[in-house]
């Protein structure tokens, strides 16, 4: 069956902790990129990756990293310089011109 | 500076009348729209898109219309039905990029 896998569905992150968010696919896409989604408010672009090895900062990649080591797996790391990291993490990917296909989200939350 | 608007944050309508949609954008580059449906606690789905060499595009219940003078496109579902109950976001891209750039989603109720 394929898809876009991110995992897990809820994460808690402390004060000062790095978290890293899950997104694999098995669409054999080449493109894949990170959004996050705030209330009333569109999706915003953190990073993306068009190829294995290389990535681009969206709009708001301060305070994200991500890495692109295999074409099925592009995974976020939120660190503790992200100073309002509360949000719905989205992960899509998509090949050529088509649409973008998103993945379920991880919803990242503040103890 | 938000390069895409959806002014309107709700919409009620009826279920078997039409909903109307609207989105407005600024940047003149722009050459490729889409709509996705969003619930709540899942990933937005791909519902339509339009290439600005059209002004209409139809797919079963969904029509979009592109005002490329205007800037303007709207979606249109018509019959509305309770399932079509979601978020909607319109989104673009352009000036040889695949990066899509969202507005902030409008809330669609349909009641039956």
């Amino acid at each position: 069956d394929g898809g876009i896998t991110q995992s897990p569905k809820y994460l808690f992150r402390k004060e000062g902790q790095n978290v890293t968010l899950s997104c694999e696919q098995n669409l054999n896409h080449d493109a894949m990129y990170w959004y996050r989604q705030d209330p009333g408010q569109g999706l915003r672009l953190i990073y993306y990756s068009q190829i294995v090895n290389d990535f681009q900062k969206g709009d708001i990649a301060e305070g994200y990293s991500v890495s692109r080591e295999k074409k099925e797996s592009f995974p976020l790391t939120v660190t503790s310089a992200q100073k309002n990291p509360t949000a719905f993490y989205l992960c899509a990917t998509n090949w050529g011109s088509q649409p973008q296909h998103f993945g379920d989200g991880t919803r990242l939350s503040i103890l | 500076d938000q390069q895409v608007k959806q002014n309107s944050p709700s919409l009620s309508v009826q279920e078997g009348r039409i909903s109307i949609l609207n989105c407005d954008y600024t940047n003149s580059m722009f050459d490729y729209f889409l709509w996705y449906k969003k619930y709540p606690a899942e990933g937005p789905t791909f519902l339509i898109s339009i290439s600005s060499i059209k002004d209409k595009n139809e797919d079963g219940r969904f029509t979009v219309f592109l005002n490329k003078s205007a800037k303007h496109l709207s979606l249109h579902i018509v019959p509305s039905q309770p399932g079509d109950s979601a978020v909607y976001f319109c989104a673009a891209s352009g000036d040889n990029t695949d990066k899509l750039i969202f507005g902030t989603g409008t809330r669609l109720q349909v009641f039956p």
